[in-house]
């Protein structure tokens, strides 16, 4: 069970590459997330999935697009990458309920030269 | 829109003392969850603890205890005999109990233990 897996863990990007993040858990969940996190500032929310078949947007969506494959894996797309894009990127996944808890993927710290 | 506040960007303390990290909230919701999350230098995020808004009794999980003051929207953590492997950045966040799962994280307190 290796519960929120990421892909790749490091990425450096030149202005105007393209790259896709990837995340798939093993644990039956609904819900999946993608964050992003500067330095002094909590996690920002990007997209969400709060089930297979639909996204939508949450605080910081400009710049990225998201896709839920399948149940296991949500994917976060860089069309254009800026350097203001540069930060470490969070997968999380939920049951989805009332009582649910979100656990968290290890990160990928993508720089943007 | 909900906002998670940590006002102390920097803790530190004596091991084995207790150390108190602070946090605020706005939210118009009467039903709602708040968590402590621990981020080490591994950068993975763990849970920490878990309060329901609609439960009084404070949450506590072994050396880890919340102070939740629903009229004062303040959610505190307590770290008792605090031990170097509680190193890390902490963060506060919010989740409100309808519609989509979103957390709200504030903008983390760095905890260091001196031996």
């Amino acid at each position: 069970n290796a519960g929120v897996t990421q892909t790749p863990k490091f990425q450096v990007l030149k202005t105007g590459q393209s790259m896709t993040l990837q995340c798939a858990q093993d644990m039956n969940h609904n819900s999946m997330y993608w964050y992003r996190q500067d330095p002094g500032m909590g996690l920002r929310l990007i997209y969400y999935s709060a089930s297979e078949g639909t996204t939508d947007k949450g605080e910081v969506p400009n710049g990225y697009n998201v896709s839920r494959l399948n149940k296991r894996e949500f994917s976060l797309r860089l069309e254009s990458a800026a350097p203001s894009q540069t930060s470490v990127y969070f997968c999380a996944s939920s049951v989805q309920g009332a009582s649910d808890t979100q656990y968290f993927g290890p990160g990928t710290r993508l720089t943007v030269l | 829109a909900q906002t998670v506040t940590q006002s102390q960007p920097e803790m530190s303390v004596q091991e084995a003392e207790t150390v108190t990290l602070s946090c605020t909230y706005d939210t118009s919701e009467s039903d709602y969850y708040l968590f402590w999350y621990k981020q080490p230098p591994s950068r993975q995020m763990i849970l920490v603890i878990r309060q329901e808004a609609y439960k009084q009794q404070n949450a506590t999980e072994n050396r880890f205890s919340v102070n939740f003051q629903k009229a004062a929207k303040s959610f505190s953590l307590k770290i008792s005999d605090s031990q170097l492997g509680d190193a890390a950045m902490y963060f506060c966040a919010y989740r409100r109990n309808k519609g989509a799962q979103k957390l709200v994280f504030g903008q983390g307190t760095r905890l260091t233990i001196n031996p």
